[in-house]
């Protein structure tokens, strides 16, 4: 199993350009999100996904749609890029979680992460 | 407010000797999970460990062990036998079990700014 594969892994874009990030998963797992990391920061959730067809916002999602209409691709687009999106961005994707509270066998719901591609903005 | 929070922007350990990493966190959730992930120069995010909010026993796996404190909310990753590889950044993550509207989370995770460990020979 490859897991979770991004592409591109590198791209330079100019400002107004606009570009889509693939993300692409191979465990059948039901959640998948993007993240962005800029210098000195932790990762923060752009847009996330529940199932195919599905989405919804993160906590930065302006300036960028996402789309997933395959249970295993999540598509990340800028339509107007911008050199505040210059950032390395994260796919991942995880189990949905069923929680048995307080009993063995607690189905955790690790997210597992792609190899990031990194952006910059001209 | 902070909902994770490490304090150690950067930690030194000489090689064979154990280190810990601290993480605090903020949550009115009862039902919720902690991660730490570490991300090598290389910059894949790997994932250590998973303490869940309700687990009675602290975490382990392998040379990693997970510290929970869950009245004082830390979960200080612990390092043991340190090795020159461990070297990287480690991150501290929360998943809650719900949002602050009370829906679901949806698993979304909450990362602290990460801790850069150097392992000295």
């Amino acid at each position: 199993n490859a897991g979770v594969t991004q592409t591109p892994k590198f791209r330079v874009l100019k400002t107004g350009q606009s570009m889509t990030l693939l993300c692409a998963q191979d465990m059948n797992h039901e959640y998948m999100y993007w993240y962005r990391q800029d210098p000195g920061m932790g990762l923060r959730l752009i847009h996330y996904s529940v199932g195919e067809g599905t989405t919804a916002k993160g906590e930065v999602p302006d300036g960028y749609n996402v789309s997933r209409l395959k249970k295993q691709n999540f598509l990340l687009g800028l339509e107007s890029a911008a050199p505040s999106q210059t950032s390395v961005y994260f796919c991942a994707s995880s189990i949905r979680r069923t929680a048995l509270v307080g009993l063995a066998g607690t189905i955790t719901d690790t997210q597992y992460f792609g190899p990031g591609t990194r952006l910059t903005v001209l | 407010a902070q909902k994770i929070t490490q304090t150690q922007p950067g930690m030194f350990v000489q090689e064979k000797e154990a280190v810990t990493l601290d993480c605090t966190y903020d949550t009115s959730d009862q039902s919720y999970g902690l991660f730490w992930y570490k991300q090598p120069s290389s910059g894949e995010m790997i994932f250590l460990i998973y303490q869940g909010s309700y687990d009675e026993q602290n975490a382990t796996e392998g040379r990693y062990s997970l510290n929970f404190q869950k009245a004082r909310k830390s979960a200080n990753l612990v390092i043991s036998a340190s090795q020159l590889g461990d070297s990287a950044m480690y991150f501290c993550a929360m998943r809650e079990g719900r949002n602050e509207a009370g829906g679901t989370s949806y698993g979304k995770l909450t990362f602290g700014q990460g801790t850069i460990l150097t392992v000295h020979p």
